[in-house]
């Protein structure tokens, strides 16, 4: 069955520091990858995604994800957090085959120091 | 812009209460899904649905129905609330899109409590 794994549960940073959210998804054809945010309080939205092109995608409020297929990777980038990022983030894939599932990782909860 | 509604925030019932829990998306999407949101276990999905009156089972399944008889409502049932399904409910809907080229678009959630 596919999967998508995100191994770092909590991540506590400093404003300003860089921060990289690690995903791996375990299917070896074609998929569709997202990347949703959670604020405190607010629905899921998304912050950005990719489905095929450059490999690396930008999306809302500074973040960007690679995308890197031979390691069945989509990290998720900013390079100076504000305290205002903080919130839970996820990881999810599409499969090609499916079609409509949305397969999500277990989330990383990111704490921003001020 | 998309709205995906979902009727409670907050739901407290009563273990062996049959539950409803209703969504409704307002964009004419084809598919909708059920997710329970627990920490450390990210999203779970429960039931998806890809047309009126046709479901699918997800990943937990068990102790759940759900009911899709318009395009634009789609019901999760809890047959019988336990204490262990106390948790956070997502509703969301997409359209199928070409290769799943779509992306999904989510109520705010309700939090159920069974005791």
């Amino acid at each position: 069955a596919q999967s998508v794994s995100q191994h770092n549960h909590h991540v506590i940073l400093s404003e300003a520091a860089s921060l990289e959210l690690g995903c791996n998804y375990s299917y070896g054809g074609t998929v569709n990858l997202f990347w949703y945010v959670q604020y405190p309080g607010q629905h899921l939205q998304l912050l950005l995604k990719y489905f095929s092109g450059d490999p690396l995608v930008k999306g809302i409020k500074g973040f960007e994800a690679e995308f890197i297929k031979s390691k069945f990777s989509f990290n998720l980038r900013k390079p100076s957090v504000q305290w205002s990022d903080t919130a839970e983030y996820f990881c999810a894939v599409i499969v090609y085959s499916s079609a409509s599932k949305i397969i999500f990782g277990s989330g990383t909860r990111l704490s921003i120091r001020p | 812009d998309v709205k995906v509604t979902q009727s409670s925030r907050y739901l407290v019932k009563r273990t062996g209460e049959k539950v409803f829990l209703e969504c409704v998306q307002d964009m004419d999407h084809e598919n909708m899904f059920w997710y329970r949101q627990d920490p450390g276990l990210g999203l779970r999905l429960i039931y998806f649905s890809y047309d009126v009156k046709m479901k699918e089972k997800g990943d937990i399944p068990e102790g759940y129905s759900v009911s899709r008889e318009k395009k634009e409502r789609f019901s999760l049932i809890l047959e019988s609330a336990s204490t262990n399904q106390t948790s956070m409910y997502l509703c969301a809907s997409s359209n199928p899109g070409t290769g799943g080229r779509t992306e999904a678009f989510f109520g705010q959630g309700t939090r159920l409590t069974v005791v």
